[in-house]
């Protein structure tokens, strides 16, 4: 199984901050098979990133994403108050699929 | 508009069973791979299985191997999970979602708003 786990547990920022999420991986896997996820309070999860770097359709172009192997990176330029949420990072290329443990971007 | 709208949660006693029932709308169903997700009551995502989309494959987590059974139909546009010899660990918000291949990847497009499931005596 590949474990990923995110880092840090949570983030305090302000509106307009950059902000860079961390995703490691248990073992190297290709940046193809992950995905970063955004769930607002109440709210369902929504793509964000796939193909380690791809945005989903209609994600704005302050997220991006980046990484190899073992370490992935998700990336927002400038923080929008509407992007305070919990982070999750995933795996879609090995079963049992898998999900970080999530961060939380707070203000 | 595609739509994924999950039914049939509730209270169980543990040791019980339940069936939910997700469904799908506003795309062909019959042509995606799909999967459940679950949220325990303040908790991160689990993946919980998916099937392929003619239904002849079928993964689950370690977890509910041999309790929880995935299935579809897809003449009724349909994702189903029935749950046996449940647990209170399995208490959480059960999400359909849609597995959209691009390219190589397969990620979770679309999510509906999921359905509660508690277990407790």
């Amino acid at each position: 199984e590949v474990v990923l786990t995110q880092s840090p547990g949570t983030l305090s920022l302000s509106p307009g901050e950059r902000v860079t999420l961390s995703c490691r991986a248990s073992q190297s896997m290709s940046s193809t098979y992950l995905a970063w996820y955004q769930q607002r309070p109440g709210q369902a999860p929504r793509l964000l990133i796939y193909g380690g770097s791809s945005r989903a359709a209609g994600i704005p172009d302050r997220f991006s994403g980046s990484g190899s192997e073992t370490d992935f990176t998700l990336t927002i330029s400038r923080l929008d108050p509407e992007d305070f949420a919990v982070y999750y990072c995933q795996q879609y290329g090995r079963s049992p699929l898998t999900f970080g443990g999530g961060t939380t971007v707070e203000i | 508009e595609v739509q994924l709208v999950e039914s049939g949660g509730g209270l169980v006693q543990p040791g019980g069973s339940l069936r939910l029932s997700c469904a799908a709308s506003g795309f062909t169903f019959r042509t995606y791979w799909m999967s459940w997700v679950r949220q325990a009551p303040g908790k991160g995502l689990e993946w919980v299985a998916n099937i392929k989309e003619d239904g002849s494959d079928k993964y689950y987590v370690d977890s509910v191997k041999g309790r929880f059974t995935i299935s579809r139909d897809n003449a009724k546009n349909s994702l189903y999970l029935l749950m046996n010899s449940l647990r209170a660990e399995d208490t959480a918000v059960y999400y359909c979602a849609r597995e959209v291949r691009l390219g190589a990847a397969r990620p979770f497009d679309y999510w509906g708003q999921g359905t509660l499931l508690t277990v407790s005596s």
